[in-house]
């Protein structure tokens, strides 16, 4: 049974400060990581994904994975009050060959204070 | 380009009855996702496709839920009958390979909230 560990939350971070994300999850073949935002009644927004150890950064935001501590990370930095939502990690692992479904935490609700 | 596309959007029903919920995945996309959200549970995985077969169901939770892909651009999930606690909101999602698959990324639909009453 894959699962991916999440806090809850609420974070909350003041404008313009570094916003860090944080998951863990279980499954040691689990071969790429994604982190989707969602706004309350929205439906999830890919931001982006990783799935070599080390960091990816695009724009605002950088990814981390850690495969031998079965950690992933997404910093936020310059955070604005439009960041303000729930963050999602999810995993997929399994074969190469095909599509896998993801397996989701159960988000961080991020608050960005003016 | 369109993103996918989920219908209804909002559905209120009484115990027992019939839901239909229908998704069309983004054009050129190959591998299709259902997906269930609620508060408790979070978002998971009930059902996915890779060129219209079903890959992997072990998320259904019950013989009431199924699932179908009759071609490339048209899904349904279908509950019969339905009980309160399949209320929830269901998403659809889609993803084409990009070449590796560790890459592929999976885009979602708006859902369908689901009431049963």
């Amino acid at each position: 049974q894959k699962e991916v560990e999440q806090n809850s939350g609420p974070l909350s971070v003041p404008e313009g400060a570094i916003a860090s994300l944080n998951c863990t999850y279980s499954d040691r073949g689990s071969q790429s990581f994604f982190w989707y935002r969602q706004y309350s009644g929205k439906s999830p927004e890919l931001i982006m994904f990783i799935y070599s150890n080390g960091d990816k950064e695009d724009g605002r935001f950088t990814a981390q994975l850690n495969k031998a501590s079965q950690y992933v990370s997404l910093l936020i930095r310059d955070s604005q009050p439009s960041d303000s939502a729930t963050y999602l990690c999810a995993v997929r692992g399994g074969s190469g060959g095909g599509a896998d479904g993801l397996t989701f935490g159960k988000g961080t609700h991020l608050i960005i204070q003016p | 380009d369109a993103g996918v596309i989920q219908s209804p959007r909002h559905e209120v029903t009484e115990m027992g009855q019939e839901v239909t919920l229908r998704c069309k995945p983004i054009s050129g996309h190959n591998s299709l996702f259902w997906y269930r959200q609620t508060m408790m549970r979070g978002l998971e995985l009930l059902i996915y496709f890779n060129n219209n077969v079903p890959i992997d169901d072990s998320g259904m939770p019950e013989d009431r839920f199924s699932a179908k892909m009759p071609n490339a651009s048209f899904s349904t999930l279908k509950i019969q009958p339905s009980e309160p606690r399949d209320s929830a909101v269901y998403f659809c999602a889609s993803s084409r390979p990009l070449g590796l698959a560790v890459t592929d990324t999976q885009y979602f639909g708006p859902g369908t909230r689901l009431t049963v009453l």
